[in-house]
């Protein structure tokens, strides 16, 4: 079955600068790779994600860079704020009746 | 909006009781999840449904079991609660191959 590994586990970066988060996947007919936030005492929440038919993709501040023939995909933040500050999961699925896989995820503090 | 509920945010249970979790959601999903989240091993699947009175074995279904008798309801039973099933509960929904959706989740301390 799928497996995903995500690096690092503990990311502490400056206000302002940019951080990435990587994720590793297994299986190459994995086909959807969503990212969720989760800020401390609430629950994961989506905040981006790509399909495999798109290399990448960006909404203001955050993008996601997906690479098929390696197998990995990654998030990208750049001029982090404290409200960036929280736990980020990503996720592999093949698109059907199987679940998301997470990775363990990335604990992010933002460093004014 | 969608939303996803769950019957409990916090729940202190004594070590050999039964436990149900519940979980409910208003989006007409087909799939319905079970995780446990623990510090450094993210979250963990414990079971799934994809449709009324179906279940899936997740990764970790030993001591747990799951009902799910209508669509937006998915419940998880602890048979018989142990220590080392304190943690916190997770519920989440979705479409096919979609966007899950997540309950604000059930800390469960069992003594």
């Amino acid at each position: 079955g799928e497996n995903v590994e995500q690096h690092p586990s503990t990311l502490s970066v400056q206000e302002g600068d940019s951080a990435v988060i990587k994720c590793t996947y297994s299986d190459s007919a994995s086909n959807y790779f969503p990212w969720y936030k989760q800020e401390l005492g609430k629950r994961p929440q989506l905040i981006i994600d790509i399909r495999s038919n798109v290399g990448e993709k960006k909404d203001q501040r955050i993008a996601v860079t997906l690479n098929k023939t390696a197998k990995h995909f990654s998030l990208h933040i750049t001029e982090t704020q404290p409200e960036d500050s929280a736990v980020y999961f990503c996720a592999a699925v093949v698109s059907g009746n199987t679940p998301l896989v997470f990775g363990k995820g990335t604990r992010l503090s933002v460093i004014a | 909006d969608v939303k996803v509920t769950q019957s409990s945010r916090y729940l202190v249970k004594r070590t050999g009781e039964k436990v149900f979790l519940e979980c409910v959601q208003d989006m007409d999903h087909e799939n319905m999840f079970w995780y446990r989240q623990d510090p450094g091993l993210g979250l963990r699947l414990i079971y799934f449904s994809y449709d009324v009175k179906m279940k899936e074995k997740g990764d970790i279904p030993e001591g747990y079991s799951v009902s799910r008798e209508k669509k937006e309801r998915f419940s998880l039973i602890l048979e018989s609660a142990s220590t080392n099933q304190t943690s916190m509960y997770l519920c989440a929904s979705s479409d096919l191959g979609r966007e899950q959706f997540f309950g604000p989740g059930t800390r469960l301390t069992v003594l």
